[in-house]
């Protein structure tokens, strides 16, 4: 299957900072693509999609200050958290899909990123 | 209500037992759906889609009640390898074009000796 790369795979950051994720297809354009969280024993929250070149739809709750997701590319997008706070601290996951009109195209998913913010 | 629902488990089954799994959702206008698994501290992976006739891939034969809203996942002759989180994904269209994939919260299946 395709490759989705995620770095990085954990981080530990102190209360007030900002964290980068980025999120790489390595093998495919990936026209859209999807950052999620999850916390333990809970479900994949969906926090945003991202398509390349336009500003991301963030769901209900997610705060789009705090959450800076950009996609500059067809194969990079990246998820800054802003001023992380302890209650940040979670598994963030990415995905992407290459096709924007099969809605039965799989997406891949990057191998997710720990963040722990002390 | 979820928009996705699953019962969490765990299963707890031996091996060689046959287990099923169900998931509902609650919107309508739903369109595709899948099955992921997803091993302890990792990211899901695709087990398998889901199409309106039923569809099989070896021990996994994966079926879609657009009627009452659910899908399942059956697994036959478990094996040790099969104890994972399993995911349903349901896929719906935003008005507006936008794609939305929504995830169960997991069932877990703990197979043993």
């Amino acid at each position: 299957g395709a490759v989705v790369s995620q770095h990085p795979s954990w981080v530990i950051c102190k209360s007030g900072t900002s964290v980068k994720i980025e999120c790489r297809s390595l093998d495919f354009q990936a026209t859209t693509m999807f950052w999620y969280r999850q916390f333990p024993k809970q479900s994949l929250m969906l926090m945003a999609t991202s398509n390349e070149g336009s500003k991301a739809t963030y769901e209900q709750g997610v705060e789009k200050d705090k959450f800076l997701i950009n996609h500059a590319s067809l194969t990079l997008s990246t998820l800054t958290v802003t001023s992380a706070h302890p209650e940040d601290s979670s598994f963030y996951i990415c995905s992407a899909r290459a096709d924007k009109v099969n809605l039965n195209t799989e997406a891949f998913f990057g191998q997710g990123t720990r963040l722990t913010v002390v | 209500r979820k928009e996705v629902e699953q019962d969490p488990g765990p299963f707890n089954v031996p091996e060689g037992a046959t287990v099923a799994f169900n998931c509902t959702y609650s919107n309508s206008a739903s369109q595709s759906f899948f099955w992921y698994r997803q091993d302890c501290r990792k990211e899901p992976k695709l087990l398998m889609s889901v199409y309106s006739s039923g569809n099989e891939d070896g021990r996994f034969t994966a079926q879609l009640n657009r009627a009452s809203q659910y899908i399942s996942l059956l697994i036959r002759d478990s094996k040790l390898s099969d104890s994972a989180t399993y995911l349903c994904a349901v896929i719906r269209i935003r008005s507006g074009g936008s794609y939305i994939p929504t995830f169960g919260r997991g069932t877990s299946l703990i197979v043993h000796p």
